[in-house]
């Protein structure tokens, strides 16, 4: 099992829709959850975190987390053709260490 | 701040040669991170240091690789000698530590695209 494991896609959604991108991780400890935007030929940029159970709104963006079920998702309202790119999750383990796994990342088409 | 610089941004060399790639992370933030990038195998972390030391070689896929992190300012990776499988994107990160809000968010630099031939 990977430790941190998403849906390669691609998920195709029409503009306007809400885009829904899933993540789950195997280390029940893990603490600290991340969202990272990449453009093709680009470096991986932070969308948000999330420390907690329940939800975490930025923008258009919401990250969930349900830390029992070993789940974070990303969901994006009002997709726009410029959110079509790859998400990545990480996830920071139970070590006391700042070290972040990464999932293969789930890539994003909006379609206009 | 000019965020995490990388260098080189593109790299082709031959097999057998000796790559060296460069980091330099965001003033203040004392862990740096190496990445690297492929189609098949997602974004692997390679090494990790904390205050310029080594806490986790664990991904350094075997002795052809090393890193090095001899100030708060420059990192290095090296591959000697390098080999095709080596080929794809090594990127390197910083961020800062602790317990505040933020902590262990990573900035990654633009990335060093290598090809060996």
């Amino acid at each position: 099992q990977k430790e941190v494991e998403q849906n390669s896609g691609p998920l195709s959604v029409p503009e306007g829709a809400i885009a829904s991108l899933n993540c789950t991780y195997s280390d029940r400890g893990s603490q600290s959850f991340f969202w990272y935007r990449q453009y093709s030929g680009k470096s991986p940029e932070l969308i948000m975190f999330i420390y907690s159970n329940g939800d975490k709104e930025d923008g258009r963006f919401t990250a969930q987390l349900n830390k029992a079920s070993q789940y974070v998702s990303l969901l994006i309202r009002d997709s726009q053709p410029s959110d079509s790119a790859t998400y990545l999750c990480a996830v920071k383990g139970s070590s006391n260490t700042g070290k972040l796994i990464f999932g293969q990342g789930t890539t994003l088409q909006v379609k206009p | 701040d000019a965020g995490v610089i990388q260098s080189p941004r593109h790299e082709v060399t031959e097999m057998g040669q000796e790559v060296t790639l460069r980091c330099k992370p965001i003033s203040g933030h004392n862990s740096l991170f190496w990445y690297r990038q492929t189609m098949m195998r997602g974004l692997e972390l390679l090494i990790y240091f904390n205050n310029n030391v080594p806490i986790d070689d664990s991904g350094m896929p075997e002795d052809r690789f090393s890193a090095k992190m001899p100030n708060a300012s420059f990192s290095t990776l090296k591959i000697q000698p390098s080999e095709p499988r080596d080929s794809a994107v090594y990127f390197c990160a910083s961020s800062p530590t602790g317990t505040a809000s933020g902590a262990n968010v990573l900035t990654f630099g633009a990335g060093s695209r290598l090809t060996v031939l």
